[in-house]
């Protein structure tokens, strides 16, 4: 069975500061693995994903994240955070195989960011 | 174009009553995807529904069923609500079946029931 294990629930951060959200995954193959952040009281949009090939992804607002097979982490970072940011951020694994986990997301726990000023 | 949509917005039902949340998919998506999230939590997978069919079922009771329309909107049910229901629930379309395909979220349905 998948899953995803984001180890910080709360984290904290200046504005400018840089970001490393960590992310673990257990999965039998490579699996498909996203990042969606979640404003309050909103639904969740897609940071960035990775299905294969180069293991350093990018994505919208200034995000990436690196695929390390040999850790099962799926970290995501910011080289400098803005007020902006303050958001839930989730770790997603998508199944590759067929049956009933075909398309099924698995999703972390949370990570909560909050960006002083 | 429009995103995915759900209704209503806001819900408060009762313990036992049943309650239809409604979603529509972004246009030309043929999948939808069910998630309930409870407060402190992430998504949990209820449904996926593609081309009309169910095609995945996550670990809920049979209290919780969903179908889906020609038009490809969906429908997601819940009988016998308990208080453990409370979440919110998201709605999730994507162009297809599996998990290469992006599934964009809507803005979810809020239930409460007491």
């Amino acid at each position: 069975a998948q899953s995803v294990t984001q180890p910080d629930i709360h984290i904290t951060v200046s504005e400018g500061a840089s970001l490393e959200l960590r992310c673990n995954y257990s999965y039998g193959a490579t699996p498909y693995l996203f990042w969606y952040v979640q404003s309050p009281g909103q639904g969740l949009q897609l940071l960035l994903k990775y299905f294969s090939g180069d293991t350093l992804v990018q994505g919208i607002k200034g995000f990436e994240a690196e695929f390390k097979r040999s850790q099962s982490s799926f970290n995501l970072r910011k080289p400098s955070v803005h007020w902006s940011d303050a958001a839930e951020y989730f770790c997603a694994v998508g199944a590759r195989a067929g049956g009933t986990s075909y398309g099924k997301l698995t999703f972390g726990q949370g990570t909560i960011l909050t960006v002083h000023p | 174009d429009a995103g995915v949509t759900q209704s209503p917005t806001h819900l408060i039902k009762t313990r036992g009553q049943h309650v239809t949340l409604r979603c529509s998919p972004i246009s030309g998506h043929k999948s939808v995807s069910w998630y309930q999230q409870v407060l402190g939590q992430g998504p949990q997978f209820i449904f996926q529904y593609y081309e009309k069919e169910e095609r995945g079922r996550g670990n809920f009771p049979d209290r919780f069923s969903a179908r889906q329309f020609p038009n490809y909107s969906s429908e997601l049910n819940v009988n016998a609500l308990l208080l453990g229901d409370s979440a919110l629930y998201l709605c999730a379309s994507s162009l297809g079946q599996g998990g290469f395909y992006e599934q964009y979220f809507g803005p979810g349905t809020r239930l409460t029931v007491t």
